[in-house]
């Protein structure tokens, strides 16, 4: 498709529950992007996909967070044992490059907004 | 990546341009500067980005100075729907980086 997908659009989960994100990116996007908007302005990148290899996770906490991009499946991220702090949305972008020097933007998805009781 | 600093909001009359600035003095030679805005609670969109040129498209035109420390972004004839936060970004951009963004301009414009 020509928009990048994210289900679902609330979820809210009790404090020590898990919560499983999906995105479906654009069809033939090379990357996928997951970023955490916690307060109203600030965007928290967590961790980008190249197809299904990991490509950079430095944002991603060690605990408790895992994502997957796996081949015909939409890509997911998966909280466990949720926490108060995890109350945010998740927006997933993907972009089309093939890594050259050039410039390309990063589509948005809607976002998840998850929130933690 | 090249830190920013934007003003945390700004005022601009419906129908007249909408000039955000934006201050990236540490950008280095090969860094591009993108402009992408987040309308309401929805996800950010992108807007228009430059090197060292200034461009143009359908949405805006960004000034970059030729010393490329600052940048203003343009919205020749600003509607109510240009009420966003906008942010200015600069990045190594290979398409595969992550965008880092910093808290933007809350434009609101004003009937």
């Amino acid at each position: 498709g020509e928009e990048v997908a994210q289900t679902p659009k609330h979820l809210v989960r009790g404090e020590g529950q898990k919560a499983k994100l999906y995105c479906a990116p654009i069809k033939g996007h090379s990357y996928v992007f997951w970023y955490q908007q916690v307060l109203k302005n600030e965007f928290k990148f967590l961790i980008s996909f190249q197809n299904e290899n990991v490509f950079d996770e430095t944002g991603m906490p060690k605990e408790r967070f895992s994502a997957k991009c796996l081949p015909n499946s939409p890509c997911s991220l998966e909280i466990q044992a949720t926490k108060l702090e995890d109350s945010a949305v998740y927006f997933c972008a993907s972009s089309p490059t093939s890594g050259t020097p050039s410039s390309y933007e990063q589509y948005f998805g809607p976002g998840t907004r998850l929130t933690v009781t | 990546d090249a830190k920013t600093t934007q003003p945390p909001s700004m005022d601009c009359a419906e129908g007249r341009a909408a000039n955000l600035p934006c201050n990236h003095s540490t950008i280095s030679g090969n860094e591009y500067v993108y402009w992408y805005r987040q309308i309401h609670s929805q996800g950010p969109q992108y807007i228009i980005h430059g090197l060292k040129n200034n461009e143009t498209n359908e949405m805006a035109s960004l000034i970059i100075t030729e010393d490329r420390k600052s940048s203003t972004l343009i919205l020749p004839h600003a509607t109510l729907r240009d009420t966003a936060v906008y942010y200015c970004i600069v990045t190594f951009n290979f398409g595969n980086e992550k965008l880092t963004f910093g808290t933007g301009t809350r434009l609101t414009i004003i009937p």
